[in-house]
């Protein structure tokens, strides 16, 4: 069964510090993978994605991803952290071989930036 | 995402009550999904919906329903709302048209904050 998971409830840091916001994954087959991002009182918004080709994969504000195929991860950074990027991240997976369409997203990490 | 509405944003509701939420989408999507927030939980998948005769019941249907009365338009019911259906439910849409890796970005409205009393 597919299965995504996100192991830390929040991450704190420091305005202007690298972030990181890690995803792991379980799938049959190659994955592929998303991060959405939700600000408060909204809805998810898109960031990135990891289909295929390079490892590492640049998205929106700024943030870019690395796909692990070994560690089966696939962790959310960016080098200079904003106070406006504090947030709820979700990574989500969808089974490359699948026959449906579902994509099934980790339980979220809150990023907070202090300044 | 202005494209995909939700109505209403809040409500509050009583144990028992039969409740619909509505969404739209002037995106001209295909595929119509419901979920629901809880946190810690993350998003799970209450029904989808490929095109308007296709139907499907995601991992957490028991105690919903849906209607897709046209593309543009997904419905989500509480027949008969109960306390732990208290939780924020987001409408998203993709296309397929947008084919290859496209079909799987999802775009969601901004929610539905719903509590059973």
């Amino acid at each position: 069964a597919q299965s995504v998971a996100q192991p830390e409830d929040q991450v704190n840091v420091a305005e202007g510090n690298p972030l990181t916001v890690k995803c792991t994954y379980s799938v049959s087959g190659n994955p592929y993978l998303f991060w959405y991002v939700q600000y408060p009182n909204r809805g998810l918004q898109f960031l990135l994605k990891y289909i295929t080709g390079d490892n590492l994969v640049k998205g929106s504000y700024g943030f870019e991803a690395e796909f692990n195929k070994s560690q089966t991860s696939f962790h959310l950074k960016k080098p200079s952290a904003l106070v406006s990027d504090s947030a709820l991240y979700f990574c989500a997976v969808r089974d490359r071989g699948g026959a449906t369409n579902k994509l099934i997203f980790g339980t979220g990490t809150l990023l907070a930036v202090q300044p | 995402d202005a494209d995909v509405t939700q109505t209403p944003r809040n409500r509050i509701t009583k144990t028992g009550k039969r409740i619909m939420l509505e969404c739209s989408q002037t995106k001209g999507h295909d595929r119509m999904y419901w979920y629901r927030q809880d946190p810690g939980l993350g998003l799970r998948l209450i029904y989808y919906s490929f095109d308007v005769k296709d139907i499907n019941k995601g991992e957490i249907s028991d105690g919903y329903s849906v209607s897709r009365q046209a593309q543009a338009k997904f419905s989500l019911s509480l027949e008969s709302a109960i306390p732990n259906q208290t939780a924020l439910y987001f409408c998203a849409t993709s296309d397929i048209r947008a084919g290859g890796t496209r079909e799987h970005e999802q775009f969601f409205g901004p929610g539905t904050r719903l509590t059973v009393l």
